[in-house]
């Protein structure tokens, strides 16, 4: 059973922290790695795509990859208390007949200003 | 309309009735995807389906029926459901264009279920 496992959390951080969400995967010959940010009541939104080892900064968000290690990860700097949300972390699985994305729990976090 | 669009964004219903889920994607994508939301639980995938066809059924009961008509809509036909079918039902479509960048997803808003 391919996983994708996630620290549920609550992670809590003070407004201008620096927030880091982890996530490791089982499946070795997965390409694409996702985080989706999901509010309370919303549906998750695509916040970063990383496909490569190391870093890819987007504003405030940093995800990190190490497919050795199969271990993703999201940094987000000046954390605000918009962004207390479930992060979904995300992970493609090849199909014979196509790609699936399995996802992890979430973790929640709390942002206190 | 943009996006994916996802009607109604609530329903209620009974164990004897039978209800429809509707889902348009209006970004040109070749797949589209089922997925339900329960509390505490991780987004389980119910169904896949690939220019039309059906690709995958993730061992889903036949309580729930999909029908995908064309590449831009999908259908979740919903009958003598129990209560614990309560949760949120999540459309997704992927652009299945080439290179890894294709296997992004993207969520309508949901519809959130509720069985009596």
């Amino acid at each position: 059973q391919k996983e994708v496992e996630q620290n549920s959390g609550p992670l809590s951080v003070p407004e201008g922290a620096i927030a880091s969400l982890n996530c490791t995967y089982s499946d070795r010959v997965s390409q694409s790695f996702f985080w989706y940010r999901q509010y309370s009541g919303k549906s998750p939104e695509l916040i970063m795509s990383i496909y490569s080892n190391g870093d890819k900064e987007d504003g405030r968000f940093t995800a990190q990859l190490n497919k050795a290690s199969q271990y993703v990860s999201l940094l987000i700097r000046d954390s605000q208390p918009s962004d207390s949300a479930t992060y979904l972390c995300a992970v493609n699985s090849e199909r014979q007949a196509g790609t699936a994305l399995i996802f992890g729990k979430g973790t929640t976090l709390s942002v206190s200003s | 309309e943009t996006g994916v669009t996802q009607t109604p964004r609530h329903l209620v219903m009974g164990m004897t009735n039978k209800k429809s889920l509707k889902c348009e994607q209006h970004l040109g994508h070749n797949a589209m995807y089922w997925y339900k939301q329960s509390a505490k639980k991780p987004l389980e995938l119910m169904f896949v389906y690939n220019f039309k066809e059906q690709t995958e059924n993730n061992s889903v009961p036949s309580r729930f029926s999909p029908e995908c008509p064309n590449s831009s809509h999908l259908f979740l036909h919903l009958h003598t459901l129990q209560p614990e079918d309560s949760a949120l039902y999540l459309c997704a479509s992927r652009s299945g264009a080439g290179g890894l960048s294709g296997n992004e997803q993207f969520f309508g808003p949901g519809t959130r279920l509720t069985v009596l």
